[in-house]
Parts: C-alpha cells; sequence; structure tokens
C-alpha cells in the first residue's frame, strides 16, 4: 500500500511570501503530526492531529504557522509571510493507533524541503 | 531545547565492526524509539523500548534503557555499508503521542 506522501518534495519561495506544504498520510490512520527538520539537527515536533482537531499545537514556533485537516485525512501545513529561518525540511507522519494507548508506531513521508530566499 | 542528546556526533567504522550509539533524555518517559535516516529524508522506525523493558532485540540491533539514567543505547552487530545513516532516539512521554528526538548520531560504514 502507499505510505505517506507529501507535495511539493521541493519550494522555494522568497521571504514574505506565503506557501501550503501538503500531506497524505496512510489510509486509515487518524493520527497526523508535523515535524520540521533544520540541517544537522533532528526533527522537531510542531503539531498533530487526531482526526479533523489539532490535538497538540505547542511546537508551532508563532503565529505565522497553521496547519488543518478538514476531512481527516489529508492536511495542509500553512506558513505566512515567510522567513529565511523558515527554511527547513517539513516532515509529515501518521499513525493508526488512537491517543490513548500505550504505543504508536509513526510512519513519515519524505519530506518537504522548503527554502527561503 | 527540548531535543535529547545523542553521543557520538559522527561514528565511522569498517564493515563487520559492531557500532553503538548512545542516548540522554531529560523527562519521563513512556517509550523510547529508534529512527533511522537516510540522506536528510525518509525516517524509518527502527525499534521501540517500553519504559518498563530493559534490552530489546531486532535481528541485528540490539537496545537497551536505563529509566535511572534517563539513558538509551542503540548497538548495530556486524555493521554493513548500507547501514551508513543517520540514527535518532525519540521518546514518548505518557501525557501526549508527538515524539521528542535527539540530534543523531552520522554512521559511516566503510566497505
Amino acid at each position: 500500500g502507499a505510505g505517506v506522501s507529501q507535495t511539493p518534495s521541493n519550494k522555494v519561495t522568497e521571504k514574505g511570501k506565503y506557501v501550503e506544504l501538503r500531506c497524505d498520510p496512510i489510509s486509515g490512520h487518524t493520527a497526523l503530526y508535523w515535524y520540521r527538520q533544520s540541517l544537522g539537527q533532528g526533527p522537531e515536533f510542531l503539531i498533530y492531529f487526531q482526526g479533523t482537531g489539532a490535538a497538540d499545537d505547542s511546537g508551532l514556533p508563532n503565529d505565522r504557522f497553521f496547519a488543518v485537516r478538514p476531512e481527516g485525512s489529508v492536511s495542509t501545513l500553512k506558513i505566512q509571510r515567510t522567513e529565511r529561518g523558515d527554511s527547513a525540511v517539513y516532515l509529515c507522519a501518521s499513525s493508526l493507533v488512537p491517543r490513548g494507548l500505550s504505543y504508536n508506531e509513526q510512519f513519515f513521508g519524505p519530506g518537504t524541503r522548503l527554502t527561503v530566499l | 531545547s527540548q531535543q535529547g542528546e545523542e553521543d557520538p556526533q559522527a561514528l565511522s567504522i569498517q564493515e563487520g565492526e559492531n557500532a553503538t550509539m548512545n542516548c540522554s533524555y531529560k523527562t519521563s518517559i513512556n517509550n523510547l524509539q529508534w529512527y533511522r535516516q537516510n540522506s536528510g529524508r525518509g525516517l524509518v522506525h527502527l525499534i521501540l523500548i517500553r519504559s518498563n523493558e530493559r534490552e530489546k532485540h531486532s535481528g541485528r540491533l540490539r537496545v537497551t534503557l536505563d529509566t535511572s539514567k534517563k539513558s538509551s543505547s542503540l548497538l548495530i552487530t556486524a555493521s554493513r555499508a548500507a547501514d551508513t545513516a543517520s540514527y535518532f532516539c525519540a521518546i514518548q512521554s505518557y501525557n501526549t503521542d508527538k515524539l521528542i528526538f535527539g540530534t543523531g548520531t552520522r554512521l559511516q560504514v566503510f566497505p
């Protein structure tokens, strides 16, 4: 079956522009996660969804970042007024096991490399 | 920073040798997981160890967990050139599903 897919794979934009990054989770996975990975660092949590609602958005760095998952499947990460410091690989993951159970394996997509010039 | 710390940052070995990576963290955990990443993309889940477990094996992988020291180690035995990648530990706490990743170890295995 298909894994987690992310589009675009690469995005180059100019400072101040608006960008949208898309994530298609594995079919049937209820939880969806966004992480950001800067060069040479480990992934950093941004937000995760259980179904349509954001269960934890504590990792969003500021109000320029917003994510939605309106139908509980595809999710879009939106970044307004991009800054050079937003340049990173944005990773999406999904998992089948609902919150509350002791373990869930997260399956990661290939990421979107965002470059802000 | 919320990230755990891993050491060494980089490790170079010959094929057939064993590779050991260490991870330290700061909070109480539900479980600790290890991931592999090639070329800065595509994290792949390797193994999970629960907080009440001390050691776990999967193929050539051996993971230990010491919750009193808040540390874990990943051992790859009989390494192969194909094991060349970055390896990350990630902790998961009881009250959330998010993963907190370490800074990673870059492993280079020479044929």
